[in-house]
């Protein structure tokens, strides 16, 4: 069935550092992809998505672009600050969402 | 336009209590669904809800239950409560098709004691 796989962290970066999370979904079909953000007690916020190959999201700096080629959607970020602290989880949406494990992301000052 | 809202924030239960959930999507948005949140399995899908009929249905046991009422709200139902029904449970609303963004509410946190 459709999944996503991340890596799971966690991970911990000085302030200004650059950020790389790795997705990878396996899929029958043409998902979308997306990315969530939860801050500590929230519920998920979308931080970005992407609905075909070669689209990229883009949001608050952060961005991802679907490859159709190596199936994945990897998370950057090119300067990360205190406030970006947060798990992060990549999530693909066909016949219905599917979640990767979250990746934690503190970021230090 | 309000967020999701989910109602109550918290809740406590003892073992083999029954708990119910709601959830006031965005206006305008007819599919409902409803996830499970836990530190050991992370995110899991229970089901979703448009239109008031079920449209898809997680790998849970037959004591998670839901509903779709006609102005899209939803509930959900956990019965003869267990510790491991311990979890954040996460309702999100979307306007309709699987593959749009999904909004999440903040969650109710459950504990069974």
């Amino acid at each position: 069935g459709d999944s996503v796989t991340q890596m799971e962290g966690p991970v911990t970066l000085s302030e200004e550092a650059f950020l790389t999370i790795n997705c990878t979904y396996t899929a029958t079909g043409y998902p979308s992809l997306f990315w969530y953000v939860q801050y500590p007690g929230e519920g998920l916020q979308l931080l970005l998505k992407a609905t075909k190959a070669d689209d990229k999201g883009s949001n608050k700096g952060f961005e991802a672009t679907y490859r159709k080629e190596t199936t994945s959607f990897h998370l950057e970020k090119g300067s990360v600050q205190v406030s970006d602290s947060a798990v992060y989880f990549c999530a693909l949406s066909y016949n219905d969402m599917r979640f990767g494990a979250g990746t934690r992301l503190t970021v230090k000052p | 336009k309000a967020g999701v809202t989910q109602t109550p924030r918290y809740l406590i239960k003892t073992r083999g209590q029954q708990v119910t959930l709601s959830c006031s999507p965005i206006s305008g948005h007819r599919s409902v669904s409803w996830y499970q949140q836990t530190p050991g399995q992370g995110l899991q899908f229970l089901f979703e809800y448009f239109s008031e009929t079920q449209r898809n249905k997680g790998n849970f046991p037959g004591r998670f239950s839901g509903r779709q009422f006609s102005n899209s709200r939803s509930e959900m139902n956990v019965s003869t409560l267990e510790l491991g029904d311990s979890a954040l449970y996460l309702c999100a609303s979307s306007p309709g098709r699987v593959q749009e963004t999904q909004y999440f509410g903040p969650g109710t946190r459950l504990l069974v004691l």
